[in-house]
Parts: structure tokens; C-alpha cells; sequence
């Protein structure tokens, strides 16, 4: 079956970019809408962004001006870069499989602090 | 935008009662809404989307209904293993997917 795992730093600086990486497992990348989704803590979701396996996205108009999400097929991956950020970024953040997501990864912890 | 605002935001339920959780739209979103079940230190898991249908695998005493603007999560006799915290989530604008604030469902 199909598993996702997030990978990257767990602390990231202020003013610095956060960057994740995605792999998926048990399955092809293709065909399908791929997210981010974040939790900051003791917080609700929220959406981040979304890309299909082609390359087009999706962006919360709140982050957009900071967020990339990119895809590369030939690794079964995609990943997520937010520039800029500040405390207020740090959350859980979760890659997922669609756009109500049916597939989720087990999250990773990005804490932003100097 | 569209806001999704749930209610209420704890639910008191004892095991084997129903549960009843509410969901509303700020504009109508059709179908296109799932609910998620999160509990502590997990990702959320997906239960029901289309409004209505069923996940692969999700028991029957959960069920999804609603279209438009209002929706309803019912759990027919509570498990100790549904509690938990409940997302609504509209996917009906595609260009920007929304989340409620969710719904707590603890024990009585």
C-alpha cells in the first residue's frame, strides 16, 4: 500500500527557508494531487498547497507569495519549500495523496528559532 | 474564501451513544466535503468524502450526510477508539481548499 514520508530539518532559523521533501512509496506518483498540509501546535489544519504529478499547483492564497511545491517524478517525491519564515510557521507538517487527502504521511516537526 | 465552521467544539458523549457533529459552509460547496478523524500524535485519517461515502475500511456506525452548505457526522454508538478530534474539510473550490476548526469528541 501506499506510504508517504516527510524528511528535512526539524529546526529552522528565522528569516530562513523551510524545506521538506516528500517520498512516496507502495506506488507511482502519477495521476494523482499531491499537499502539504500544516499544524501548528494545539491548532487545526491548514491547507498549504497542492501539485499534480505534472507540475501545475495550488497555493494558500495566505502563503503564496512564500511557497513552492515542487514534484520530481523520477524520484517518487515531491517537495515543499516556505521562504521567509517566522515563529508563526512552526507546525507539523504533513505531505498527503490528493485533495482530500485519503493517503497521509506520519508528519514531521519544524520548529523556527534561532 | 470559503469558511468552514464546525460544531460544537467539544462534544461530551458517553460510550455507546451517538454522536452528532455539525459542519457548515459559508457558500455552498455541493458534495465536495470530507471529514477526518485526528487523534493525539497522529496524522488525520480520511472517513468520509463526497460528503456521504464511506472510506475503504471505515466501520458503519460512522455515516456523512448534507449537501450545500450544512453537514453531519454521525457516530451511531460510540467506541472508545472514536475519540478523538473531527475535521470537516471543502474541496469543492479546488483553488483553495479550507478546513474547519474542528470538533473534540471526549468522553463523558
Amino acid at each position: 500500500q501506499v506510504q508517504l514520508q516527510e524528511s528535512g530539518p526539524g529546526l529552522v532559523k528565522p528569516s530562513e527557508t523551510l524545506s521538506l521533501t516528500c517520498t512516496v512509496s507502495g506506488g507511482s506518483i502519477s495521476y494523482y494531487y499531491w499537499s502539504w498540509i500544516r499544524q501548528p501546535p494545539g491548532k487545526g489544519l491548514e491547507w498549504i498547497g497542492y501539485i499534480y504529478y505534472i507540475g501545475s499547483t495550488n497555493y494558500n492564497p495566505s502563503l503564496k507569495s512564500r511557497v513552492t511545491i515542487s514534484v520530481d517524478t523520477s524520484k517518487n517525491q515531491f517537495s515543499l519549500k516556505l521562504s521567509s519564515v517566522t515563529a508563526a510557521d512552526t507546525a507539523v507538517y504533513y505531505c498527503a495523496r490528493g485533495r482530500n487527502p485519503d493517503v497521509w504521511g506520519k508528519g514531521t516537526t519544524v520548529t523556527v528559532s534561532s | 474564501e470559503i469558511v468552514m465552521t464546525q460544531s460544537p467544539g467539544t462534544l461530551s458523549v458517553s460510550p455507546g451513544e451517538r454522536a452528532t457533529l455539525s459542519c457548515r459552509a459559508s457558500q455552498s460547496v455541493g458534495s465536495n466535503l470530507a471529514w477526518y478523524q485526528q487523534k493525539p500524535g497522529q496524522a488525520p485519517r480520511l472517513l468520509i468524502y463526497g460528503a456521504s461515502t464511506r472510506a475503504t475500511g471505515l466501520p458503519a456506525r460512522f455515516s456523512g450526510s448534507g449537501s450545500g452548505t450544512e453537514f453531519t457526522l454521525t457516530i451511531s454508538s460510540l467506541q472508545s477508539e472514536d475519540f478523538a478530534v473531527y475535521y470537516c474539510q471543502q474541496y469543492n473550490n479546488w483553488r483553495e481548499l479550507t478546513f474547519g476548526g474542528g470538533t473534540k469528541v471526549e468522553i463523558k
